[in-house]
């Protein structure tokens, strides 16, 4: 089974710049959400997906994050426009419906802004 | 303030030795409390998960423990290898609503 895929990897903008990433989960999982990893500190959610619906994005800097999912399976975050605070790992993980608590997690994308 | 605090922050250990990590947490009620590696650059892979009836969990050289009463976690790794030199962070689940921990870095030295 493959796991959920992020990319890009890595990202290095400078403030002020767009960024995006994107997320692709376990095929079937119909959960999906979006967690900010700043050095040091566990996973913090930003949003949660359910097919394409928002579950909970009460995390989420509705100022200058978006996040959307619409058809229900690939997913993508946009931050507009970035701060230097915005640095961090990007984690994307997705679960069978009813099966939150068994998030299975993909390699994030670890973003730098100067 | 962090309802799931863990400590130690950071910990050095030989190879073959065993260490104990730790998690308290306030959250309350909850339904599963789950420990996580994550190798540096990697996302988190579940190791163990608890309901709050069971008392001990292991896989393989890791046992986790929970005591629902003291709202304490502690994960022990049994000989340990320089494979197991990661972040080990402790999630309280409550319904749909994860508490993660800021984690432990545990570094394994030849």
């Amino acid at each position: 089974e493959a796991g959920v895929a992020q990319s890009p990897r890595y990202k290095i903008i400078e403030k002020r710049q767009s960024v995006a990433f994107w997320c692709n989960p376990i095929s079937g999982h119909a959960t999906l959400y979006w967690y900010q990893q700043i050095l040091g500190q566990g996973p913090k959610l930003l949003i949660q997906f359910q097919n394409n619906g928002v579950v909970d994005d009460s995390q989420l800097p509705k100022d200058r994050f978006s996040a959307e999912r619409l058809k229900g399976v690939d997913s993508t975050l946009k931050i507009q426009p970035a701060k230097l605070e915005d640095s961090a790992v990007y984690l994307c993980a997705t679960a069978r419906l009813g099966f939150y608590n068994e998030q299975f997690f993909g390699p994030g994308t670890r973003l730098t802004v100067l | 303030k962090n309802q799931v605090e863990q400590s130690p922050q950071s910990l050095i250990i030989l190879e073959g030795k065993n260490c104990t990590l730790q998690c308290n947490y306030t959250v309350s009620p909850f339904s599963n409390l789950r420990w996580y590696k994550q190798d540096t650059g990697r996302g988190p892979v579940s190791l163990t998960i608890m309901t709050f009836s069971e008392n001990t969990k292991s896989n393989g050289r890791y046992t986790a423990t929970l005591d629902a009463d003291t709202k304490q976690s502690s994960l022990h790794i049994t000989a340990s290898q320089l494979s197991d030199s990661a972040s080990y962070i402790c999630v309280v689940i409550n319904n749909n609503d994860m508490r993660f921990g800021a984690g432990t870095r545990l570094t394994v030295k030849p």
